[in-house]
């Protein structure tokens, strides 16, 4: 079935860097994409809608010039955490929904998470 | 405002004994509810949805829901619990819009003891 993919699982950083992450579709074409994060023991919380070829929507809170989303095409999305810090460690999911919003409801997927861990 | 509630923060069950976990919403159009399980640092894996139709929704794992319009609740049961089932349960309610992403309770971690 359908899949999203992310890219690295896991990474660790110095503080002051950039890091990038990548969600992809593998087999559906997602106009929408979804940036969420989660701290320990906690819930997911949206960041972002990333929109293929256009500006992503940042949720209220959430530092554009940071956390900076490309939506280049309609598989691929990517998250780069800029000028990273310690408190930017944390739990990085992607999703995306396939097929078009009928009554029967599209799918949503979730990518399989990154750890991020900035020293 | 739109949102979801997941009352129980931890809970735990006995191996072999039943599970209900609650979920209310808070949602201006027709919702879609979801249950997701997260094991210890790992990505969601999706249990069931309601989208429509019957309201007794069956998942994975021998899980199931039902959605109740009237109380605004999508609780998760299951007839008995394996230890296996220990993680962190997350209830989302979402729309048939494209655009909508999803919204998350706060989730509720389930212990089994033996």
């Amino acid at each position: 079935g359908a899949v999203v993919s992310q890219h690295p699982s896991w990474v660790i950083c110095k503080s002051g860097t950039s890091v990038k992450i990548e969600c992809r579709s593998l087999d559906f074409q997602a106009t929408t994409m979804f940036w969420y994060r989660q701290f320990p023991k906690q819930s997911l919380m949206l960041m972002a809608t990333s929109n293929e070829g256009s500006k992503a929507t940042y949720e209220q809170g959430v530092e554009k010039d940071k956390f900076l989303i490309n939506h280049a095409s309609l598989t691929l999305s990517t998250l780069t955490v800029t000028s990273a810090h310690p408190e930017d460690s944390s739990f990085y999911i992607c999703s995306a929904r396939s097929g078009e919003a009928k009554g029967g409801g599209n799918t949503i997927y979730f990518g399989e998470g990154s750890w991020l861990t900035v020293v | 405002a739109q949102s979801v509630t997941q009352p129980d923060i931890h809970i735990t069950v006995s191996e072999g004994a039943s599970l209900e976990l609650r979920c209310n919403y808070s949602y201006g159009a027709t919702p879609y509810l979801f249950w997701y399980v997260q094991s210890p640092g790992q990505g969601l894996q999706l249990l069931l949805k309601y989208f429509s139709g019957d309201t007794l929704v069956q998942g994975i794992k021998g899980f199931e829901a039902e959605f109740k319009r009237s109380q605004s609740s999508f609780n998760l049961r299951k007839p008995s619990v394996h230890w296996s089932d220990a993680a962190e349960y997350f209830c989302a309610v979402g729309d048939n819009q494209a655009g909508t992403a999803l919204i998350f309770g706060k989730g509720t971690t389930l212990s089994v003891s033996s």
